[in-house]
């Protein structure tokens, strides 16, 4: 069981937008920034949004990020096939001397 | 430009314990602020962070992992050793090192490295 929650599965065909979401609480994302990794097929997980809303040198703008108290979101927009991966959040969690929680994954589908 | 490499036995049988090394270039664990840290994921299964070292030596451990895991840095060798006893088949999964640059974050990784425990 995962400290942060995300839903298993989302899914959109292309140009939509698909949002994901993440639940956590104070001790992690309530105090502390989120960031969001895909993993594709088969890969290594890859940073996708840090601080909560920062993309990475060479992610597309298609991808965003935000947070509100306990719980955050990643919003891709324009949805491309390419997009179909699993998504994680993850945050620090200043609980049991600190510690990195992750999310149980979402797989996103393009339809 | 930052890169991690995993290295370690691909089969380990229950009860043993396991040894791997990340090796890393395009960083110094010498420079304030760095640090390297472990994930490991099941197959078909959610990352799951291990542990953690820094720059200045302190190390943190999943709670639930604590009293099976160690790890250390050779700065001079630029690795990270990760090790963990009492392996069970549970325990089987990809196992990624990672460069920590700033408090919770991990914006390199490397490809991972299976770790299969069975008799």
């Amino acid at each position: 069981q995962s400290v942060l929650i995300q839903p298993p599965s989302a899914s959109g065909t292309p140009g939509q937008t698909v949002t994901v979401s993440c639940s956590g609480s104070t001790s992690n994302i309530g105090t502390n920034t989120v960031n969001w990794y895909q993993q594709l097929p088969g890969t290594a997980p890859k940073l996708l949004i840090y601080s909560v809303n920062q993309r990475p040198s060479g992610v597309p703008d298609r991808f965003s990020g935000s947070k509100s108290g306990t719980s955050a979101s990643l919003a891709i927009s324009g949805l491309q096939s390419e997009d179909e991966a699993d998504y994680y959040c993850a945050a620090w969690d200043g609980s049991l001397s600190g510690q990195v929680v992750f999310g149980g994954g979402t797989k996103v589908t393009v339809l | 430009q930052i890169t991690l490499k995993e290295s370690g036995p691909a089969l380990v049988k229950p009860t043993q314990t396991l040894t791997l090394t990340c090796a890393f270039s395009g960083f110094s664990l010498n420079t304030g602020g760095m640090g390297v840290g472990w994930i490991r994921q099941p197959p078909g299964k959610a990352l799951e962070w291990l542990a953690m070292i820094y720059w200045n030596d302190d190390k943190k451990y999943s709670p639930s992992l604590r009293s099976r895991l160690t790890i250390t840095k050779d700065t001079s060798k630029n690795q990270v050793v990760l090790t963990m006893t009492n392996m069970d088949p549970v325990d089987t999964a990809t196992y990624y090192c990672a460069h920590r640059p700033e408090i919770g974050l991990f914006d390199v990784w490397g490809q991972g490295t299976l770790v299969t425990v069975s008799s």
